[in-house]
């Protein structure tokens, strides 16, 4: 079956910290890969997405992903957050010509100031 | 540009009332939409999709319906709420989901009493 995985539920970190946050999938074929971020009160934004090409892209506000196929993962980071980073992370996958995303459970993260 | 409209933004209704929320969106034609159903803790949960006027594919069955009546409005409705029918749900489009994602609707919070 098709599924996301995301292990950390919550994340606290203090400002300048660097983040990493798992994800991984499980999915048949060709798949795209998503982040998307939820800060406090707001919509689900668009963080970077990954569908060919060079596995480590690069999306707003200084985060980055890295696809690895071996490894059915694609992990978002940043080397230093701030605490506007504050929010909830989803990872989601899709299949090439698929009408479906399938999300994760998502990751609150804390950033103190 | 696109824009996708959610209302109401939040809902409290008694066990056992029907439900109506409706989505729809601007600034495009033939979009794929669908209804997801945000849950603390578990993520979003894809509650139906249409590709087209009239079409709608159910992803868990449950105490909810969609229609499409026009291109660009999605409607979700129930005709007797029950209480595990609170959550957050979220309407969303897309032209091709698997290169692009989806845009959010700001989501309808439902509280049912």
């Amino acid at each position: 079956a098709q599924s996301v995985s995301q292990h950390n539920h919550h994340v606290i970190l203090s400002e300048a910290a660097s983040l990493e946050l798992g994800c991984n999938y499980s999915y048949g074929g060709t798949v795209n890969l998503f982040w998307y971020v939820q800060y406090p009160g707001q919509h689900l934004q668009l963080l970077l997405k990954y569908f060919s090409g060079d596995p480590l892209v690069k999306g707003i506000k200084g985060f980055e992903a890295e696809f690895i196929k071996s490894k059915f993962s694609f992990n978002l980071r940043k080397p230093s957050v701030q605490w506007s980073d504050t929010a909830e992370y989803f990872c989601a996958v899709s299949g090439d010509s698929s009408y479906k995303l399938i999300f994760g459970s998502g990751t609150r993260l804390l950033v103190r100031p | 540009s696109q824009t996708i409209h959610q209302w109401p933004a939040t809902l409290v209704q008694p066990v056992g009332s029907p439900l109506s929320l409706e989505c729809t969106v601007e600034g495009t034609s033939n979009p794929n939409l669908y209804w997801y159903r945000q849950a603390a803790g578990r993520g979003l949960q894809l509650l139906f999709y249409s590709v087209g006027i009239g079409q709608i594919s159910s992803e868990v069955p449950q105490n909810l319906s969609a229609s499409r009546p026009q291109d660009r409005q999605f409607i979700l409705s129930s005709k007797k709420l029950l209480l595990s029918d609170s959550g957050f749900y979220l309407c969303a489009w897309s032209v091709q989901p698997s290169r692009s994602g989806y845009t959010f609707g700001s989501g309808t919070r439902l509280t049912v009493v």
